[in-house]
């Protein structure tokens, strides 16, 4: 067990919908990060937020976003969901910046189908 | 643009036998730091190693064993005497960490073993 919560662990939706995917790091880690691994692109990374504060960006779409709350916790937003979106959403998080050497540690993920 | 390369896309061994899982990366940037990663059937991604562009001494840990050669910007991953528990998708990643952004992974396109009883 990582100690990174991911909920739901599955979501099935239709076209068009916006759903929020949850996560909550481990005790006393500040980064969260957001990966979306489907079957075309691989694992790519989305986002990190650090202490609240988005701190880099990776090829994530404009309908989605995220943040990070007062309380560490992240949450996903998917809007205007396409077929295109089904994948497994990892959160993972680390204790700081993730400048130095130190290594992430992934939630079990949330499977998104969109039909 | 950092990249990582998996060539092997999937191999199939007998319980056992000795396996190198090949990874071979791509930076630009002298400081970068590499990992090992394994999905097993259950989804989720479990840490295995990780290795700084400044330490290129081979790792041994249990049956794992890592080759890191910055010559050839590669870093294989062996698994000695495989065991069906193995069997699961491990992926090579890639970090270029900068002091005033984030950090993230580029990962390669995942190396799926199978381990036959």
């Amino acid at each position: 067990d990582s100690g990174v919560t991911q909920t739901p662990k599955h979501l099935i939706t239709a076209t068009g919908q916006r759903v929020t995917l949850r996560c909550s790091p481990r005790s006393g880690d500040l980064s969260v990060y957001w990966y979306q691994q489907s079957l075309d692109q691989g694992l790519q990374f989305l986002i990190q937020y650090y202490n609240g504060e988005e701190r880099a960006k990776g090829n994530i779409l404009e309908r989605f976003s995220a943040q990070q709350f007062p309380d560490l916790h992240s949450e996903l937003n998917l809007s205007s969901l396409e077929l295109g979106d089904s994948a497994l959403y990892f959160c993972a998080s680390s204790l700081g910046l993730g400048t130095t050497n130190e290594k992430l540690f992934f939630g079990s993920g949330t499977q998104l189908s969109v039909l | 643009a950092q990249k990582v390369t998996q060539a092997q896309t999937e191999i199939s061994v007998v319980e056992k036998e000795d396996v190198t899982l090949d990874c071979v990366y791509e930076t630009r940037d002298t400081t970068y730091y590499l990992f090992w990663y394994k999905q097993p059937p259950s989804g989720e991604l479990v840490f295995l190693i990780r290795r700084n562009s400044f330490d290129e001494q081979n790792e041994i840990s249990g049956r794992y064993s890592w080759n890191f050669q910055k010559s050839t910007s590669s870093f294989n991953f062996t698994i000695t005497a495989s065991q069906v528990v193995d069997s699961a998708v491990y992926f090579c990643a890639l970090s270029e960490p900068a002091s005033n952004a984030g950090n993230m992974l580029t990962f390669g396109g995942g190396t799926r073993l199978m381990v036959k009883p």
